[in-house]
């Protein structure tokens, strides 16, 4: 059973418009999450992590968000460029040590369009 | 600089072919993973070790072996290839905390 689902599967969006990714899963214990961005057939890029319940973090033109309780981040990305057409892959690790896990969603595909 | 050098980048094998993909990194971690990634998939964890010398199986072990010859090298061996096994390779070192990086990935071919 898939333990990191994120939505929507793709996404198309002008250039400067704005966008949120969505990501919700089940593993326990939700050590952190981590938003990583992989161009295609490129390796993944980490943009942000969260560790804490309720934690926002940002950097740059991507901001997340991370509620615990109902174990769901989201992604937002402001005045999008034609490089941030990736896929970006929302990561659940299950504690912070060797023998955790890291979980993957299987990504959204983000297409900026001109 | 944080790095995790994977190699080859690109490889094709005929059915039966023995290949072996390296990993290197320069990270000071002790842990490191092989994933592979297939459309529709997430990144699905193959093998990974948490020092020279260990191995740990992951989610999707037949047909890959794996070992760690240094805190440094890991390396992903597929002694009988399939064409099942054509995908992109990721190897991965982590610390004890969040820090992770990723190698740029191998991607391979099994004809």
């Amino acid at each position: 059973k898939t333990q990191v689902e994120q939505s929507p599967q793709s996404l198309v969006v002008r250039q400067g418009e704005n966008c949120v990714l969505q990501c919700n899963y089940s593993v326990t214990p939700d050590n952190h999450l981590r938003w990583f961005k992989q161009d295609t057939g490129k390796g993944l890029v980490s943009l942000t992590v969260l560790v804490h319940e309720n934690d926002k973090t940002s950097n740059g033109r991507y901001s997340a968000t991370l509620d615990k309780d109902a174990k769901h981040s989201t992604l937002h990305i402001t005045a999008t460029l034609l490089d941030d057409t990736a896929t970006y892959i929302c990561v659940v690790g299950d504690r912070g040590s060797a023998l955790g896990r890291l979980h993957f969603g299987a990504g959204t595909q983000l297409i900026v369009i001109p | 600089e944080a790095a995790v050098t994977q190699s080859p980048r690109n490889k094709v094998t005929v059915t039966g072919g023995n290949v072996t993909l390296s990993c290197r990194q320069t990270n000071s971690h002790n842990y490191m993973y092989w994933y592979r990634q297939d459309t529709g998939h997430g990144l699905r964890l193959i093998h990974y070790s948490y020092g020279a010398g260990n191995l740990q199986i992951g989610d999707v072990p037949d047909g890959y072996k794996a070992t760690r010859t240094t805190q440094e090298d890991f390396f992903l061996l597929l002694e009988l290839a399939s064409p099942s096994q054509t995908s992109l390779y990721f190897c991965a070192s982590t610390n004890a905390n969040t820090e992770v990086f990723f190698g740029k990935g191998t991607r391979l071919t099994v004809v």
